[in-house]
């Protein structure tokens, strides 16, 4: 079966990075994208970015854009996503999603379980 | 960037009952690239309509999808228990951004 296996909670001081995995397996992980999505505590869903199926091209909400970086191994089947300068409003939960191209459609049909990142002095 | 504006922000129903969420674009969107998802408390969202009105798989008949052009809507048209949780309606644009989300509680 499908799966997104991400990796586990972390804390960090301020101005620290964290990087975050997403494993895939049970499909042909070059043939899909792969979005990263956070979530603070008690708000909403909020697009960071996504790296695209085959040629790993990546693409940055403008909030996130040089702070964010997002890479794959595709030898492993594995996203990474890498967030620097943090700060205590990056505390959230960070969710990697598959994205599908079908046909005319899009959408992220597949979800990790989501990590928790925690960011505090 | 397409600003996505979902209403009411919670919806107050009884078991049974029909509801109907609101997804408004600030411009015209391609609906195909129009999607809702469910999202249930401590767990990642779940996959429910994709192109605005098409049902993912395992999805329930009573979940259903439409609009066009700026509005869009998710209606359930009989609450089960499990459907009082927060949705999202998401749009695939270069860039992609997501409704605030709509709470749907227990009247």
């Amino acid at each position: 079966q499908i799966q997104l296996v991400q990796s586990g909670a972390e804390v960090k001081k301020p101005g620290a990075s964290v990087k975050v995995s997403c494993k895939a397996s049970g499909y042909a992980f070059s043939n899909y994208g792969l979005s990263w999505v956070r979530q603070a505590p008690g708000q909403g869903l909020e697009w960071m970015g996504w790296i695209t199926e085959y040629t790993g091209d990546t693409n940055y909400a403008q909030k996130f854009q040089g702070r964010v970086a997002l890479s794959r191994d595709t030898s492993t089947s594995t996203a990474f996503m890498e967030v620097t300068n943090l700060t205590p409003g990056d505390t959230a939960i960070y969710y990697c999603a598959r994205e599908t191209r079908w046909g005319k459609y899009r959408y992220s049909d597949y979800w990790g379980q989501g990590t928790q990142v925690t960011v505090s002095s | 960037e397409v600003v996505l504006t979902q209403s009411p922000g919670t919806l107050s129903l009884s078991p049974g009952e029909r509801a109907t969420l609101s997804c408004r674009a600030s411009q015209t969107v391609n609906s195909n690239y129009l999607v809702w998802y469910q999202q249930r408390p401590g767990q990642a969202p779940r996959f429910l309509i994709y192109g605005a009105s098409n049902r993912a798989t395992g999805i329930p008949d009573r979940f259903s999808g439409s609009g066009s052009g700026t509005d869009f809507t998710l209606t359930i048209s009989r609450l089960e228990p499990e459907d009082f949780v927060v949705y999202y309606c998401q749009h695939f644009g270069a860039l992609v951004t997501f409704g605030g989300g709509t709470k749907v509680e227990i009247k």
